[in-house]
């Protein structure tokens, strides 16, 4: 079955420091890919999405690209702020499934400090 | 626009009592899904569905839990008789179409 497999946390990080998260997904077909944001006490949102091979999805100087073959979807981010702090995850959307419903990774805890 | 909205944000049962989530969709999305976080872990999918049907409850436990989303009206995920194990953050998501998911902030639900 599909499933989505992210670098464990926490991620701590100083200001201005380089951000990589990894994430690997296993789909049968081609599966879009997501990576969403989650704060303290809210709920998920968008950061960024690619939906077919070599994609590049960026968004708020957050990027990540769709690697078929290495089945990878990297988030990166040159110069984090403390105000990047959050729960990050990754997640897959197999337009073969006809509900489309998302399946996520357990999410990684990124804390930037000062 | 306002965005999806769930109420309540907190919600205390104690064992064995029921616990309804309500889930108002964005203006003009008739796609809804409901999924579950368990402290730590990442959402799980329970269930999808359009204005009036269940297209896909495959995440949905079998006994206890069920959810609607009726012509008019929020769409409801209820639990009954709930347990310890209930304990998580339920979060709806809705759609336009069959792409992009806009997420609610979530109930969360603790079971005494």
């Amino acid at each position: 079955g599909n499933s989505v497999t992210q670098m464990e946390g926490p991620v701590t990080l100083s200001e201005e420091a380089f951000l990589t998260i990894n994430c690997t997904y296993t789909a049968t077909g081609y599966p879009s890919l997501f990576w969403y944001v989650q704060y303290p006490g809210e709920g998920l949102q968008l950061l960024l999405k690619a939906t077919k091979a070599d994609d590049k999805g960026s968004n708020k100087g957050f990027e990540a690209t769709y690697r078929k073959e290495t089945t990878s979807f990297h988030l990166e981010k040159g110069s984090v702020q403390v105000s990047d702090s959050a729960v990050y995850f990754c997640a897959l959307s197999d337009p073969g499934d006809s509900s489309y419903k998302l399946i996520f990774g357990s999410g990684t805890r990124l804390l930037v400090r000062p | 626009n306002a965005g999806v909205m769930q109420n309540p944000r907190h919600l205390v049962r104690r064992r064995g009592q029921e616990a309804r989530l309500r889930c108002s969709p964005m203006k003009g999305h008739s796609h809804v899904y409901w999924y579950r976080q368990l402290p730590e872990e990442g959402l799980k999918f329970m269930v999808y569905l359009q204005k009036e049907n269940i297209i896909d409850e495959s995440g949905m436990p079998k006994e206890r839990f069920s959810a609607e989303f009726p012509k008019e009206g929020p769409s409801i995920l209820r639990i009954q008789q709930v347990v310890r194990g209930d304990s998580a953050a339920y979060f709806c998501a809705s759609s336009p179409d069959d792409n992009e998911q806009f997420f609610g902030p979530g109930t969360r639900l603790t079971v005494l």
